[in-house]
């Protein structure tokens, strides 16, 4: 089975644009797709892209993913940051079992 | 409208056996692509997958418990239950299940509330 991980840790100030990476440790990035969970405090995560780079309704533009064959990792990438953006993201993705990363910690400044 | 609500115990002693119930309206375990998973977070770290079950029965845990897990799932009255045996302070946190989305291999699309469960002597 592979890990999935992401830096502890991100900020940036509103306005700017921030990435979030997710690395896979074994097989290919490609091979299973990759969501992004949103998590507030004291609130259950919710989904804020799914299947690599597909946004749900209800979740701005501002909001895209993708991955990269090339470092077998995915990014959660953020424009515009707003105060209201800030919370834990959490990658996930499926290989026969569901797997998590680690989370980040995302401060707007 | 898709909700699910966990139920079970907040206070569990070392050794014994957890049963959480997650219970859902707006979708039916019976219908194909359908999946209902559990995942666990622990006070201030991150999330933990532990469970999911499909419509056609098939059952998929975390590698790390799987000796420790059950899901099964009660179409009649639109619930999933999750048991963890031989539980640990280590298994405290809050539980949470959610719906796989059936469009999708493994997006959670809703999610319950959780339920904050410590374990304790």
């Amino acid at each position: 089975n592979f890990v999935l991980t992401q830096p502890h840790s991100v900020s940036a100030s509103p306005g700017k644009t921030v990435t979030i990476s997710c690395a896979r440790s074994s097989g290919s990035i490609a091979n299973n797709f990759v969501q992004w969970y949103q998590q507030r405090p004291d609130s259950s995560p919710t989904t804020v892209i799914y299947e690599d780079d597909r946004r749900p309704s209800g979740v701005p533009e501002r909001f895209s993913g993708s991955i990269d064959s090339s470092s077998n990792s995915a990014s959660l990438t953020i424009s515009g940051l707003k105060t209201e953006d800030e919370a834990d993201y959490y990658c996930q993705s499926y290989d026969s079992i569901v797997v998590f990363g680690g989370g980040t910690k995302l401060t707007v400044l | 409208q898709i909700t699910l609500k966990e139920s079970g115990p907040t206070l569990v002693k070392p050794t014994q056996t957890l049963t959480l119930t997650c219970t859902f309206s707006g979708f039916s375990l019976a219908s194909s692509g359908v999946g209902v998973g559990w995942i666990r977070q622990p006070p201030g770290k991150a999330l933990e997958w532990l469970a999911l079950i499909y419509w056609d029965d098939d059952v998929r845990y975390s590698p790390s418990l799987r000796n420790r897990l059950t899901i099964t799932k009660d179409i009649s009255k639109n619930q999933v239950v999750l048991s963890v045996t031989n539980v640990d302070p280590v298994d405290s946190g809050r539980y949470f299940c959610a719906h796989k989305d059936v469009t999708s291999v493994s997006n959670f699309d809703y999610w319950g509330q959780g339920t904050l469960v410590t374990v304790s002597s």
